[in-house]
C-alpha cells in the first residue's frame, strides 16, 4: 500500500514549456485534489476531483488544467509554464465523507 | 475570499516547553478544523482535528483549543520535544470538498 504517489520528484522547466505532473492514489479513495505550497501561503488549492469524472477549479486554477484518467489517477499538466508557477506541488486524496486528507511527497518545480 | 489566519510564522520553544499556535478563521459555515504536520522534504499529515461543536480536544500531547464565537482555534504542545520541529498548518473545511490552510508555522525546539 504505497498511498499517495506523484512523479517527478524534481523538475526544471523553462518559460514556455509544458509538462503534465502525475499523482496516483492505491487507497480506493473518491476525492483527489492538487495544491501548490509556496513560502507564507500555505496550501493553496488549485484543482479538485470529487469523483471519477468530475474536476473543478480550486483558488488558483488559472495556468493549470486537470484529467481525472481514472479513479486512481489525477495528472495536472502546465500547459506553458511560468516562473510565477516556480512551487511544490502536492497531490492529495480523501475517502467518501471522511475528511481527512492524504498527501503525496511533493513535486518541486522550477521555472527559470 | 475565505481566509485562514495563523500566527506566528515561526516559533523557537525550549524542549519540554510548551509550544502554541494560533488560528482565526471568518466563515461561520466552516464544520472542520484540523491541524496538519509538516516534515521537510514530506507531504502533510493529518495531526489532530475538531469540529466546532467541542471546545477542545486532547491526543496524547497534542490539544486544540477551539473558541466558537471569537472564531478562533489553537493547537497546544506540551512537552515540546525536537522530533516535533516541523511546519504546522492549521485548516478549515467545509463539507469536506474545499479545506483552507493557514499560512504555516515553522516550529523548532532547542534540546
Amino acid at each position: 500500500n504505497a498511498g499517495v504517489t506523484q512523479t517527478p520528484k524534481f523538475q526544471v522547466l523553462k518559460t514556455g514549456q509544458s509538462m503534465t505532473l502525475q499523482c496516483a492514489q492505491d487507497m480506493n479513495h473518491n476525492s483527489m485534489y492538487w495544491y501548490r505550497q509556496d513560502p507564507g501561503m500555505g496550501l493553496r488549492l488549485i484543482y479538485y476531483s470529487a469523483s471519477e469524472g468530475t474536476t473543478d477549479k480550486g483558488e488558483v486554477p488559472n495556468g493549470y488544467n486537470v484529467s481525472r484518467l481514472n479513479k486512481r489517477e489525477f495528472s495536472l499538466r502546465l500547459e506553458s509554464a511560468a516562473p510565477s508557477q516556480t512551487s511544490v506541488y502536492f497531490c492529495a486524496s480523501r475517502f467518501g465523507t471522511a475528511y481527512e486528507q492524504y498527501f503525496g511527497p511533493g513535486t518541486r518545480l522550477t521555472v527559470t | 475570499q475565505q481566509q485562514v489566519k495563523q500566527s506566528p510564522q515561526s516559533l523557537i520553544v525550549q524542549k519540554g516547553g510548551i509550544s502554541i499556535i494560533n488560528c482565526a478563521y471568518e466563515n461561520t459555515a466552516f464544520d472542520y478544523f484540523p491541524w496538519y504536520q509538516q516534515f521537510p522534504g514530506k507531504g502533510p499529515a493529518l495531526l489532530i482535528a475538531i469540529r466546532p461543536d467541542v471546545s477542545e480536544k486532547k491526543e496524547g500531547r497534542f490539544t486544540i483549543s477551539f473558541n466558537k464565537s471569537a472564531k478562533q482555534f489553537s493547537l497546544h504542545i506540551m512537552d515540546s520535544q525536537p522530533g516535533d520541529s516541523a511546519t504546522y498548518f492549521c485548516a478549515a473545511s467545509r463539507g469536506g470538498f474545499k479545506t483552507i490552510f493557514g499560512a504555516g508555522t515553522r516550529l523548532f525546539v532547542k534540546a
